[in-house]
């Protein structure tokens, strides 16, 4: 089993649509929660970087990390082509090291016009 | 720009021979983090490095790689003797703290033939 689970899709969505991007993990010790944004054949870019549980909200995009179901979300309102990428989570704790990342392989979004 | 630097973008090596990839973090920053992304995979932590010091390498193979990020310069990621299955996107992340988040750069596309 990967610590972190993440389905990679690919989803499909209207211009306008409210997303929602998943990922599930099975270890108790991750402390941080990270959604990066990673178009084609570029550098992963940070969305939204949050600590422990609860929601965080950032322009469109709104982070939610539910321990107790070690379950985190992230969702994009009023969805734009230019949201198409792929969304990347990520977590660390203090047991494996803050600083190093476990990703999810990923979800891929697509904004149809 | 103060973004995080890598360069080249694009290395194309032959089987058995040395890859060197290149990474200026961002402004201010000391942590250097370097990540590799094989196809349809997510980002697989390998080594974590301060000014002079390597602070954690678990995530890197124990022959052939090796990192260094000296006091002046750059940080390199150093493969040597190059085989088909290093080809991947190897990620530079930077931060200004351990517990911080990362930022990462543009990525090297390294092609081994």
């Amino acid at each position: 089993q990967k610590e972190v689970e993440q389905d990679p899709g690919p989803l499909s969505v209207p211009e306008g649509a409210i997303v929602s991007l998943n990922c599930t993990y099975s270890n108790s010790a991750f402390q941080y929660f990270m959604w990066y944004r990673q178009y084609s054949r570029k550098g992963p870019e940070l969305l939204m970087y949050t600590y422990s549980s609860g929601n965080k909200e950032d322009g469109r995009f709104t982070a939610q990390v539910d321990k107790s179901s070690k379950y985190i979300s992230l969702f994009i309102r009023d969805s734009q082509p230019s949201d198409s990428a792929t969304y990347l989570c990520a977590m660390s704790g203090a047991t494996s090291g803050t600083y190093k990342y476990i990703f999810g392989t990923g979800t891929r979004l697509k904004v149809l016009a | 720009n103060a973004g995080v630097m890598q360069n080249p973008r694009h290395l194309v090596r032959r089987r058995g021979q040395e890859a060197r990839l290149r990474c200026s973090p961002m402004k201010g920053h000391s942590h250097v983090y370097w990540y590799r992304q094989l196809p349809e995979e997510g980002l697989k932590f390998m080594v974590y490095l301060q000014k002079e010091n390597i602070i954690d390498e678990s995530g890197m193979p124990k022959e052939r790689f090796s990192a260094e990020f000296p006091k002046e310069g750059p940080s390199i990621l150093r493969i040597q003797q190059v085989v088909r299955g290093d080809s991947a996107a190897y990620f530079c992340a930077s931060s200004g703290g351990r517990d911080n988040e990362q930022f990462f750069g543009p990525g090297t596309r390294l092609t081994v033939l």
